[in-house]
C-alpha cells in the first residue's frame, strides 16, 4: 500500500523558514517524480513543484509563485520528499501535501505564516 | 501558463441524479487532464486520469471524457458519498494547473 506522510509544518513568522518531508513507503519511491501542491484555508488546489526521478537527473519544475524561495529535495536512500520553504510569505499559509506522479496523495501538514 | 476554466462553481444535486462538471483548457492539452475529488479536511483522490480512464477502485459512476480544450466529469447517478468538491487538473504542460473546483451539494 502507498504511504505518503507529511510532516513539519506549524506556525512561523512572515520572513522564516521552515521544511517539510514527505515520507514515502509502498512503492520504489527513487523510480518516480514527486509532486507537492497546496491549499490555502478555503481555497482551491495549487500545485508548487515536482522533482523528476534520477533517470530524468532530479530536474526540477515549480511555480512562478515559489520560484527562488522554495526548494525541493529527495532522498532516495531513506525514501524522503523535502520542501525547503524561506522568505515565505503570509500568502504561503496553506495546507501542503506531497503526492507520487499526481496519483497518490499524502495527507498534508498545515504551515501559516503569521507574526 | 495553460488556465483551467472549470463549471458550474457549485451545484446542487440530488442522490440519483446525473451530474456534469466542465473543464475547458485555454490552449490543447492533448488528453493530459485528470479529475479529483476532495472531502472536506481531507487529501484529494484522483478519479479519472489520462481524460476518460478510471482510476482503480473508482467506482464506475464516475466517467471523464474529452481532448483537446474541453473535457467533461460525468456522474451516471449522484450517491450520498459523492457530495464533495472536483476539481480538474491538466499535466500537458509546466506550471501544472487546476481548475477553479466545483462544488457540488444535496439539493
Amino acid at each position: 500500500e502507498v504511504q505518503l506522510v507529511v510532516s513539519g509544518g506549524g506556525l512561523v513568522q512572515p520572513g522564516g523558514s521552515l521544511r517539510l518531508c514527505c515520507a514515502a513507503s509502498g512503492f520504489s519511491f527513487s523510480d518516480h517524480y514527486m509532486h507537492w501542491v497546496r491549499q490555502a484555508p478555503g481555497k482551491g488546489l495549487e500545485w508548487v513543484g515536482l522533482i523528476r526521478n534520477k533517470t530524468k537527473s532530479y530536474t526540477i519544475e515549480d511555480a512562478a509563485s515559489v520560484k527562488g524561495r522554495f526548494t525541493i529535495s529527495r532522498d532516495d536512500s531513506t525514501n524522503s520528499l523535502y520542501l525547503q520553504m524561506n522568505s515565505l510569505k503570509t500568502e504561503d499559509t496553506a495546507v501542503y501535501y506531497c503526492s507520487r506522479g499526481m496519483g497518490d496523495w499524502g495527507q498534508g501538514t498545515l504551515v501559516t505564516v503569521s507574526s | 501558463d495553460i488556465q483551467m476554466t472549470q463549471s458550474p462553481s457549485s451545484l446542487s444535486a440530488s442522490v440519483g441524479d446525473r451530474v456534469t462538471i466542465t473543464c475547458r483548457a485555454s490552449q490543447d492539452i492533448r488528453n493530459e487532464l485528470g479529475w479529483y475529488q476532495q472531502k472536506p479536511g481531507k487529501a484529494p483522490k484522483r478519479l479519472i486520469y489520462a481524460a476518460s480512464s478510471l482510476q482503480s477502485g473508482v467506482p464506475s459512476r464516475f466517467s471523464g471524457s474529452g481532448s483537446g480544450t474541453e473535457f467533461t466529469l460525468t456522474i451516471s447517478s449522484l450517491q450520498p458519498e459523492d457530495f464533495a468538491t472536483y476539481y480538474c487538473l491538466q499535466q500537458n504542460s509546466y506550471p501544472l494547473t487546476f481548475g477553479g473546483g466545483t462544488k457540488v451539494e444535496i439539493k
